[in-house]
């Protein structure tokens, strides 16, 4: 079946650090993948997506690549701010006739230092 | 910004007893899921919910859970004789179209004892 795993994490770094987090699916068709985070005490949030190979989604200056060849949407931001502390979900969706149920990878906690 | 509601925000319950956990989802969605997470594991989906019946449900969602939408508003998840293992944060979402982006509530805490 689809799955997805994450770096392992807690992730903690300084302010204006550059930040990457590695997601990696495995899927029997044409996902669309996701980053989903989620603030303390709130829901998660969809933070960006790519719906097909080479796609890059991007918001509040995290990016991430759909790489069809070597299976990755690795989560990257060039300079992290206190306020990004969160847990980040890499996720992946099948298109097929049932729904879209989202499949998660095990989440990455990041903490950002001042 | 219309958003997911959950409620409430933390059940505890005792073995054996049946929960039910509500949710609002978005008013002009039309596809409702729960997911839970069990503490330090991953988001799991439980099963999906379109035009008054569930489209999909995975294996966790056996003969103990239920969903329902009751009215036009308000979508039950309900677990019939809850058991230690259920302890975990239920989330609910909702999308417009089974593709769209789905949209997720802040959880429900159960905790059982």
């Amino acid at each position: 079946g689809d799955s997805v795993t994450q770096m392992e994490g807690p992730v903690t770094l300084s302010e204006e650090a550059f930040l990457t987090i590695n997601c990696t699916y495995t899927a029997t068709g044409y996902p669309s993948l996701f980053w989903y985070v989620q603030y303390p005490g709130e829901g998660l949030q969809l933070l960006l997506k790519a719906t097909k190979a080479d796609d890059k989604g991007s918001n509040k200056g995290f990016e991430a690549t759909y790489r069809k060849e070597t299976t990755s949407f690795h989560l990257e931001k060039g300079s992290v701010q206190v306020s990004d502390s969160a847990v980040y979900f890499c996720a992946l969706s099948e298109r097929g006739t049932s729904g879209s149920r989202l499949t998660f990878g095990e989440g990455t906690q990041l903490t950002v230092n001042p | 910004e219309p958003e997911v509601t959950q409620t409430p925000s933390h059940q505890v319950t005792q073995m054996g007893q049946e929960v039910i956990l509500r949710c609002v989802p978005i008013s002009n969605h039309l596809y409702f899921y729960w997911y839970r997470q069990i503490l330090g594991q991953k988001v799991e989906f439980l099963v999906s919910f379109y035009n008054n019946e569930i489209s999909e449900k995975s294996e966790i969602f056996d003969d103990q859970f239920s969903v329902e939408r009751p009215d036009g508003s308000n979508f039950t998840l309900k677990i019939r004789s809850t058991k230690l293992e259920d302890s975990a944060m239920y989330f609910c979402a909702s999308n417009r179209g089974r593709s769209d982006t789905q949209y997720f509530g802040p959880g429900t805490r159960l905790t059982v004892l």
